[in-house]
């Protein structure tokens, strides 16, 4: 079973901050927090992932709070082409299978 | 460099049929998955291959479903026999050794009737 809790849904306007929540009370010291989307009709895109401190690549930012129990994906600029479903995700190792939960649906409004 | 390859993208068969699916991972990454996605769900890990040896089938039906990697490149996926339930995109992925990102591919959508 997945680890982690997500809101079923969020909406954001083009052109804005999307910021997406995710809980994951139960995680364990040596687990990662990973981030996938998956854009209507394709195959999961890895996004980004940490395990305690700050990243930010390309795509987006990622935010874990400093207890990890919790965490925020950051789209900084929020285009439609970002409507998609968000998936986080609690790993022990790189290798390890993904265990998914259903994801939250982020539409982004013109 | 080129993706993660899948055949067929689409697939309608009856129910107690056979069916199977293809994937070819990323040139040189040696661990390899197949998930299932059942519509409105995330995916769920069905198998994970490191080069041609097995390292979790714990959630593979194994009564019906099978996979192999004979060589450590391509696999493939049978169902035999299919039930209503299978009915999923089927997404293969594969990992390089130092990566900690997957690479999936575009899925196979089985219909079973």
């Amino acid at each position: 079973d997945a680890k982690t809790t997500q809101p079923t849904s969020m909406d954001c306007a083009e052109g804005r901050a999307a910021n997406l929540p995710c809980n994951h009370s139960t995680i364990s010291g040596n687990e990662y927090v990973y981030w996938y989307r998956q854009i209507h009709s394709q195959g999961p895109q890895y996004i980004i992932h940490g395990l305690k401190n700050n990243e930010t690549n390309e795509m987006a930012s990622l935010i874990i709070t400093e207890d990890r129990k919790s965490s925020t994906l950051i789209l900084p600029h929020a285009t439609l082409r970002d409507t998609a479903v968000y998936y986080c995700i609690v790993r022990a190792s790189g290798a390890d299978g993904l265990t998914f939960g259903k994801g939250t649906h982020l539409i982004i409004q013109p | 460099e080129a993706g993660v390859a899948q055949s067929p993208r689409y697939k309608i068969i009856e129910k107690r049929q056979s069916v199977a699916f293809w994937c070819n991972p990323i040139s040189g990454h040696a661990t390899l998955y197949w998930y299932q996605q059942i519509l409105g769900q995330g995916p769920k890990l069905l198998i994970q291959f490191q080069n041609n040896g097995v390292v979790d089938d714990s959630q593979l039906p194994k009564d019906r479903f099978s996979a192999e990697r004979l060589k450590g490149v391509d696999s493939t996926l049978k169902i035999q026999p299919a039930k209503l339930e299978d009915s999923a995109v089927y997404l293969c992925a594969s990992t390089g050794t130092s990566d900690n990102e997957q690479f999936f591919g575009p899925g196979t959508r089985l219909t079973v009737l």
